[in-house]
């Protein structure tokens, strides 16, 4: 069965880090992108980059760059999502997501989610 | 960016009926590259329409997608009770960008 599994809810203080992962099983990792969504309690879903495990090429949306960095490591099939400075508007549900084929295609596979707070 | 305004926000039926979700593009979409995701709470999306009009693996044929360019239709042909949730289109040919969401409640 191909899956995405994420890593477990985090509560963190404002200015620390936290880094979150998402693990593809079912599949050949490095053939597909795997892109983040995130989404703010009781809004919508907010596309936030996306990485192609088999070279690290990653596109970020404009409005997160430099605000979060993805990155991926092959060797375990797993892609992560990281933060160095948290605010609490970064508190919200994130989600990995694969398209189902190339860089140009629809997310026909979704992890869990994670939830990440934070609040002093 | 593209931005993609869906209407209505909220759509409040009965199961049974028919439901016609609206998403329109700021400009054209290319290729049309848009799919269309249901939420239910609590749960992660789940792609139900790509390429505009082609349903998702598994995905049942009450639920079909038309448009082209800027204007795009989710339809919902009977409504069954596990339809009632949020919905989202998606455009995925020039970078990617959501709609903000249709809520579908029982009325």
């Amino acid at each position: 069965e191909v899956q995405l599994v994420q890593s477990g809810a985090e509560v963190k203080k404002p200015g620390e880090s936290l880094k979150i992962s998402c693990k593809g099983s079912g599949y050949t990792f490095t053939n597909y992108w795997i892109a983040w969504v995130r989404q703010m309690p009781g809004k919508g879903l907010e596309w936030m980059g996306i990485i192609y495990p088999r070279d690290s090429d990653t596109r970020y949306r404009p409005s997160f760059q430099g605000q979060v960095t993805i990155s991926a490591d092959r060797s375990i099939s797993t892609a992560y999502l990281q933060w160095s400075n948290l605010k609490a508007s970064d508190t919200a549900m994130y989600y990995c997501a694969r398209p189902s084929a190339g860089l140009d295609d629809a997310f026909d596979i979704w992890g869990q989610g994670t939830m990440v707070t934070v609040s002093s | 960016e593209i931005v993609l305004t869906q209407s209505p926000g909220t759509l409040s039926l009965s199961p049974g009926e028919r439901a016609t979700l609206s998403c329109r593009a700021s400009q054209s979409v290319s290729s049309n590259l848009l799919a269309w995701y249901q939420q239910q709470p609590g749960q992660a999306p789940r792609l139900l329409i790509y390429g505009a009009s082609r349903r998702a693996t598994g995905i049942p044929d009450r639920f079909s997608g038309s448009g082209s360019g800027t204007d795009f239709t989710l339809t919902i042909s009977r409504l069954e009770p596990e339809d009632f949730a949020v919905y989202y289109c998606q455009q995925y040919g020039n970078s990617r960008t959501f709609g903000q969401g249709t809520k579908v409640e029982i009325k």
